[in-house]
């Protein structure tokens, strides 16, 4: 099974900064998806990146795709508490199955 | 139904005993998944069905799991003689076949803890 490795683990900023979530994998992945998770539900999809050096945007939210498809980034531009939550990267292996990293807490404080 | 329905949303058991954890997937999604969830972690595979049949139960962590989807819809994750580290959140989800374009529509999962 491939591995995908977050950083930073946990991020707490000031309402209107910038960050960048990282999600690393030494295997190459057909997608990559980025999800959101509030406590108490499950993960909801942000986007799904396929293309190799893809880069897709949503709102504040800025997800890229390595040229390799081997690693991906999440840019927040001017951050609001309403993004505080779970941010989860997932690579598709060869099939249906999603490999998960182990998150990355963000923590908005206004 | 509009979204991916578990049940229970929790769950008490005493050590040893049995439980079942029900997923009713999205209308028309022929792909469904389980993932276990401990506290501070990603979602952990578990198994992954097609249709009726499992298409891959690799991610299963020994022979006191077992899931069932007999009909290509609902589907049942069974653990027998549960033990105290089998306590986490259980998430189901299903999909289109094709995961890379649309992704998972996950549940709210079910809040296993195991005394």
């Amino acid at each position: 099974t491939q591995l995908l490795e977050q950083s930073p683990q946990f991020l707490s900023i000031q309402e209107g900064e910038n960050l960048t979530v990282y999600c690393n994998s030494s295997s190459v992945f057909s997608s990559l998806q980025w999800y959101r998770q509030e406590p108490g539900e499950g993960p909801v999809l942000l986007v799904t990146v396929v293309t190799g050096g893809e880069v897709k945007k949503l709102k504040r939210l800025t997800f890229q795709f390595g040229d390799a498809r081997k690693d991906s980034s999440l840019h927040i531009t001017a951050a609001q508490p309403g993004d505080t939550g779970l941010y989860l990267c997932a690579g598709a292996e060869y099939g249906n199955k999603l490999v998960f990293g182990a998150g990355t807490i963000l923590r908005v404080k206004s | 139904g509009a979204g991916v329905s578990q049940t229970p949303s929790n769950k008490v058991t005493e050590k040893g005993k049995y439980v079942e954890l029900r997923c009713d997937p999205i209308s028309g999604h022929t792909a469904l998944y389980w993932y276990r969830q401990s506290l501070g972690q990603g979602p952990e595979f578990l198994i992954y069905f097609q249709g009726t049949g499992a298409a891959d139960d690799s991610g299963l962590p020994n022979d006191r799991f077992f899931a069932v989807r007999p009909e290509g819809s609902v589907s049942t994750l069974k653990i027998q003689r549960t033990e105290r580290g089998d306590s986490a959140v259980y998430l189901c989800a299903s999909s289109l076949t094709v995961v890379g374009d649309y992704g998972y529509t996950f549940g709210s999962g079910t809040r296993l803890t195991v005394v």
